[in-house]
């Protein structure tokens, strides 16, 4: 599986967009990507996920670069409720279908009143 | 739908006890999972089932035993606890290539 690289930390303002990056650069070309959050010790959420063409769903949307090496969440107006650990992962599904998600450290996405 | 329900949600052992983590889901999921999450750190995979009958290893099987005998459980059983595992444990269940839904979660300690 490639490997993802996230920033450590974030801030965002209630009310505003926040952006969160993924850069996986070694990724190939059936691998998708996903994004969790896990909000404070709860189980992770699952958010969204795509393979090449851009998301967009009740939560969130996924801009996919191009060629693919680089991925952005966005949440159009994050609320103090969005405040939690942003996964980003990037997986093949294997030949059976089952999903072995791994995941890292994440962004921790602090909203701020 | 209760989705995915994990028993205890705490527990404590000693070193040496042994165990089980109770995982049930009313999705009819075929997929079930369990990840281990230490403090600070991301989850880990400890093992993984696609349907009754047949399980997996994942990233972090040792000291651990699990079982599906049914759809809706996968139960993960601790022999000889040790502090090792202290760790938050959940539980997690899928349909093929979706979303996978996490239970709220176990937190042990073994002291």
């Amino acid at each position: 599986d490639a490997k993802t690289t996230q920033p450590t930390s974030m801030d965002c303002a209630e009310g505003r967009a926040a952006n969160l990056p993924c850069n996986h650069s070694t990724i190939s070309g059936n691998e998708y990507v996903y994004w969790y959050r896990q909000i404070h010790s709860q189980g992770p959420q699952y958010i969204i996920h795509g393979l090449k063409n851009n998301e967009t769903n009740e939560m969130a949307s996924l801009i996919i670069t191009e060629d693919r090496k680089s991925s952005t969440l966005i949440l159009p107006h994050a609320t103090l409720r969005d405040t939690a650990v942003y996964y980003c992962i990037v997986r093949v599904p294997t030949q059976g279908g089952s999903e072995k998600l791994v995941f890292g450290k994440g962004t921790k996405l602090t909203v701020n009143p | 739908n209760a989705g995915v329900t994990q028993t205890p949600k705490f527990r404590i052992l000693k070193i040496g006890q042994s165990m089980t983590l109770q995982c049930t889901q009313d999705m009819n999921h075929n997929y079930m999972y369990w990840y281990r999450q230490d403090p600070g750190m991301g989850l880990k995979l400890i093992y993984y089932s696609v349907g009754a009958g047949i399980t997996d290893k994942g990233e972090v099987p040792n000291g651990y035993n699990v079982s599906r005998s049914t759809t809706e459980d996968f139960p993960l059983r601790l022999e000889l606890a040790a502090p090792s595992q202290t760790s938050v444990y959940f539980c997690a269940s899928s349909f093929v290539r979706e979303k996978l839904f996490f239970g709220s979660g176990t937190q042990l300690s073994v002291l």
